[in-house]
């Protein structure tokens, strides 16, 4: 079965510099969630979109900015990065729509701030 | 803010023997969701069980929830070394029909040996 994907899987940047995540849901799956989960710690919630409109928003920093597309894929934006931000970045995917509450997350990116 | 406290932390028991962690949560939930990741490597859902569900078994697992008690268990049965990972419970808050988050406990590290 096809599951969330997320591109890049590892990224390196220095600090000051943007990056894009992208995160392709499983098919007809509505809704989309990001989560940052630091070394050692459990994940946090980020964002999410339901039907390509934010529905939820968590401690995303106002540095990053986020977006789902018509094909229901999601990018997220992260600006003036700096060493906090070294993490693993996952998208998660659900049909919300279709009265199912289980998030099927991606592999993760593996974001590194130098 | 972090919603589960899981206990224990860490576990270390034997192959054949039964692992059992416990997570501790605040709010109302819609349903508690248990994860499994493996040392830097995604989330795998493993089960769901609703607000209105008391115990649920899917092969070698079985969750219980008691709302009363904002708690829920995961019983492991005849662990296996591949059943080395870190597993985290997460809520899901009562859902108004959009999108919405999970919040992740604390996780247990289980390690299993041969």
């Amino acid at each position: 079965a096809a599951g969330v994907i997320q591109s890049p899987r590892h990224l390196i940047k220095e600090k000051r510099e943007t990056a894009t995540l992208k995160c392709y849901p499983i098919p007809r799956h509505d809704t989309v969630y990001w989560y940052q989960q630091g070394p050692g710690q459990d994940p946090q919630f980020l964002i999410s979109f339901y039907e390509k409109m934010q529905s939820d928003k968590g401690s995303i920093p106002d540095r990053f900015s986020a977006q789902q597309f018509s094909d229901y894929h999601s990018e997220l934006n992260m600006s003036s990065l700096e060493l906090g931000d070294s993490a693993l970045y996952f998208c998660a995917s659900s049909s919300r729509g279709g009265g199912q509450e289980t998030q099927y997350f991606g592999p993760g990116t593996r974001l590194l701030v130098l | 803010s972090q919603q589960g406290e899981e206990d224990p932390q860490a576990l270390s028991i034997q192959e054949g023997e039964n692992a059992t962690m416990n997570c501790s949560y605040k709010t109302s939930i819609n349903n508690l969701q248990w994860y499994r990741q493996n040392s830097g490597r995604g989330l795998v859902h493993l089960i769901l069980i609703r607000s209105n569900e008391r115990e649920k078994h899917s092969g070698r697992l079985r969750v219980t929830l008691d709302t009363s008690k904002k708690s829920s268990s995961l019983l492991i049965t005849a662990s296996r070394a591949a059943d080395t990972a870190s597993y985290f419970c997460a809520t899901d808050p009562a859902w108004d029909g959009t999108a919405s988050k999970l919040t992740f406990g604390t996780g247990t590290r289980l390690q299993v040996t041969l």
